[in-house]
């Protein structure tokens, strides 16, 4: 039973638009909401994460906003680049010690020039 | 500072063949955890350890075995391999801070 449902499974934004990836978790103990970026070959890499207490977290071109009465999340880029192209997956996790963090099935992003 | 470092980087097994995925981070992290990769699933946890000489089984744990004799290793090992565990292998590691540092991945395939 997958506990974070993320989507879509592909997207394609042209050079300077706005990618969105949406995100839904079921699990009301999670606390912590990363998200990770990956470029082909390599390992995944945090990008920017949240905790619920805030309903938005910017870091430069990349914001998550969160709903947690919906148990949402999503990750907005703006201005998106061609260096943006790699593969994003949400994740979710609880809020003590080691928690295993469950994560989405993953986006492939594709920025055109 | 290496991270966390993954040997092999590729490896292809027979069916029935043993082997072992090493991981080594040089953060003193305590957490370390081995993730595989398959198209359209994400990432699944299958071992993980809070510290020297503790392992838990994670989501997907058959098949393989762990150890954590020391803080910085925490090798993965693959009793009998089956097609089935033809995948990416990712190791991470972590400080109670959350953020899980990955290696660069190990691509093993099982004919």
């Amino acid at each position: 039973q997958q506990q974070v449902k993320q989507s879509p499974q592909s997207l394609i934004v042209q050079k300077g638009g706005i990618s969105i990836i949406n995100c839904a978790y079921e699990n009301t103990a999670f606390d912590y909401f990363p998200w990770y970026q990956q470029f082909p070959g390599k390992g995944p890499a945090l990008l920017i994460a949240i905790r619920p207490d805030v309903s938005e977290k910017k870091e430069g071109r990349f914001t998550i906003s969160f709903n947690k009465s919906a148990k949402q999340f999503s990750l907005h880029i703006m201005d998106s680049q061609p260096g943006d192209s790699a593969t994003y997956f949400c994740a979710a996790k609880g809020n003590t010690g080691f928690q295993k963090l469950v994560f989405g099935t993953g986006t492939r992003l594709l920025v055109s020039p | 500072n290496a991270g966390v470092t993954q040997t092999p980087k590729f490896q292809v097994l027979k069916t029935g063949q043993s082997m072992t995925l090493q991981c080594a981070q040089d953060m003193n992290h305590e957490y370390m955890s081995w993730y595989r990769q398959d198209p359209g699933m994400g990432l699944r946890l299958i071992h993980y350890s809070v510290g020297a000489g503790i392992t838990d089984q994670g989501e997907v744990p058959n098949g393989y075995n762990v150890s954590r004799s020391t803080t910085e290793d925490f090798p993965l090992r693959l009793l009998s391999a089956a097609p089935s565990q033809t995948s990416v292998y990712f190791c991470a590691s972590s400080s109670a801070a959350d953020t899980q540092y990955f290696g660069p991945g190990t691509r093993l395939t099982v004919l």
